[in-house]
């Protein structure tokens, strides 16, 4: 089955330092969302990304999908402890299918 | 709106019992999922149900059973349960080919 690779596992960083976390797939993807998920909680929708090179902004979150679209990163800007969690990607192969395959996520801590 | 509901929060069981996790929707979506997050592996799909009344395997079925009862609401059943499925178990609907809502999940412990 389709496999998502995501990197790193996870990231410690010092409050004001840029992150970034990329999702690597050996197949062409039809388009890719990310989602966040707080310790204890349940993950939630970030954004989708559907076109080749498609590039979008969240405030200080930069989400970019290759332009094969096979890959697929989110850069975080000036980290902030309200950024602490997984953000996962997860990737849709398209057509009436409808399931995700996750990646295993990235876990983002800061120091304040 | 409550979006995904789950019950129950948590639950423990010994090895071989049975139970019913219960999930409903009330967004009107027409798929729902069954994930189970464990340490270090992310989320792995056990079931879904791409519209009512079909129901398909993900990429973990096995010690599971689902019943898409209706459009709101998909049981995940654990028929005999074993310690290896000790984990957290989350809900989720989307419609048609878009961002999933998740529901608070529920705790398993299996001893």
């Amino acid at each position: 089955g389709q496999q998502v690779m995501q990197i790193p596992q996870y990231q410690h960083v010092q409050e004001g330092e840029d992150f970034t976390t990329y999702c690597n797939s050996s197949t062409t993807l039809s388009n890719i969302q990310w989602y966040k998920q707080r310790p204890g909680g349940h993950p939630v929708f970030l954004i989708q990304l559907v076109k080749s090179g498609e590039v979008k902004k969240q405030k200080r979150l930069t989400f970019q999908f290759g332009e094969a679209k096979k890959n697929s990163s989110l850069h975080i800007t000036a980290t902030q402890t309200t950024d602490v969690g997984t953000y996962f990607c997860a990737a849709s192969s398209g057509g009436s299918n409808y399931k995700l395959t996750f990646g295993k996520g990235t876990l983002l801590t800061v120091n304040p | 709106n409550a979006g995904v509901t789950q019950t129950p929060k948590f639950q423990v069981l010994k090895t071989g019992q049975s139970m019913t996790l219960q999930c409903a929707q009330d967004m009107n979506h027409n798929s729902m999922y069954w994930y189970r997050q464990d340490p270090g592996m992310g989320l792995r799909l056990i079931y879904y149900s791409a519209s009512e009344g079909t129901t398909d395997k993900g990429e973990v079925p096995n010690g599971y059973n689902v019943s898409r009862l209706n459009k709101r609401e998909f049981s995940l059943r654990l028929e005999s349960a074993a310690p290896s499925q000790t984990s957290v178990y989350f809900c989720a609907s989307s419609a048609h080919n878009l961002e999933q809502f998740f529901g608070p999940g529920t705790r398993l412990t299996v001893l």
